[in-house]
């Protein structure tokens, strides 16, 4: 089973905050990336980095912000949150390609963000 | 990468083979078919994907018409935790691919 993990789990918080959410994988592996979940909706790739000093926006625009300074760690950031920002994030990795297909992601079991 | 679609909800009994369909008919040559699902609360999980060969591995089968076009995802007893949302993606080959995640099937597997 992949090794990897978020925190916080839950996080209720005030508007204008600043919030930081943590994800770590021990696989080594390049690729990382976080996805935004509404209740009852699709996910969404707001960020991912193929590697150290690395990162890219998704395809969904987010007021997030992202550094990948170490391998196995890719936090996310919220300068100022604000209620807009409620959702779930869900963090991913997965090895690099090395034939057969796109290696498989493997996701975390996300952080609930409810911001008041 | 290629649009898939599938049907919103199905279930089934507990103990009986799930068929989970796909249609993907703007499937490309160098494009697979991987299959992730999601249970309440938690995030997706990797089950199977496959090219053109059916696939089999501890989770599930993955038949893949000849014509690639549509697949079927089998879970051949499924069980009541075999309940989630599942996700029928085409994704090619290139390195900077990148999964996009439909609405999925939500399955719901009954005693």
């Amino acid at each position: 089973e992949a090794d990897i993990y978020q925190t916080p789990r839950y996080l209720v918080i005030g508007t204008g905050k600043k919030i930081t959410l943590e994800c770590s994988q021990t696989m080594g592996h390049d690729k990382m990336y976080w996805y935004q979940q509404d209740p009852g909706m699709e996910l969404h790739l707001i960020h991912y980095s193929y590697g150290v000093n690395s990162t890219e926006k998704g395809d969904l625009s987010s007021e997030s912000t992202v550094s990948r300074i170490r391998t196995e760690h890719f936090p996310l950031t919220l300068e100022s949150a604000r209620p807009s920002h409620t959702s779930q994030y869900l963090c991913a990795s997965s090895e690099s390609r090395t034939g057969g297909g796109n290696q498989p992601q493997h996701f975390g079991d996300g952080t609930r963000l409810s911001i008041l | 990468d290629a649009k898939t679609t599938q049907p919103p909800s199905m279930d089934c009994a507990e103990g009986r083979a799930a068929n989970l369909p796909c249609n993907h008919s703007t499937i490309s040559g160098n494009e697979y078919v991987y299959w992730y699902r999601q249970i309440h609360s938690q995030g997706p999980q990797y089950i199977i994907h496959g090219l053109k060969n059916n696939e089999t591995n501890e989770m599930a089968s993955l038949i893949i018409t000849e014509d690639r076009k549509s697949s079927t995802l089998i879970l051949p007893h499924a069980t009541l935790r075999d309940t989630a949302v599942y996700y029928c993606i085409v994704l090619s080959t290139g390195a900077n691919s990148k999964l996009t995640f439909g609405k999925g099937i939500t399955l719901s597997v009954r005693p």
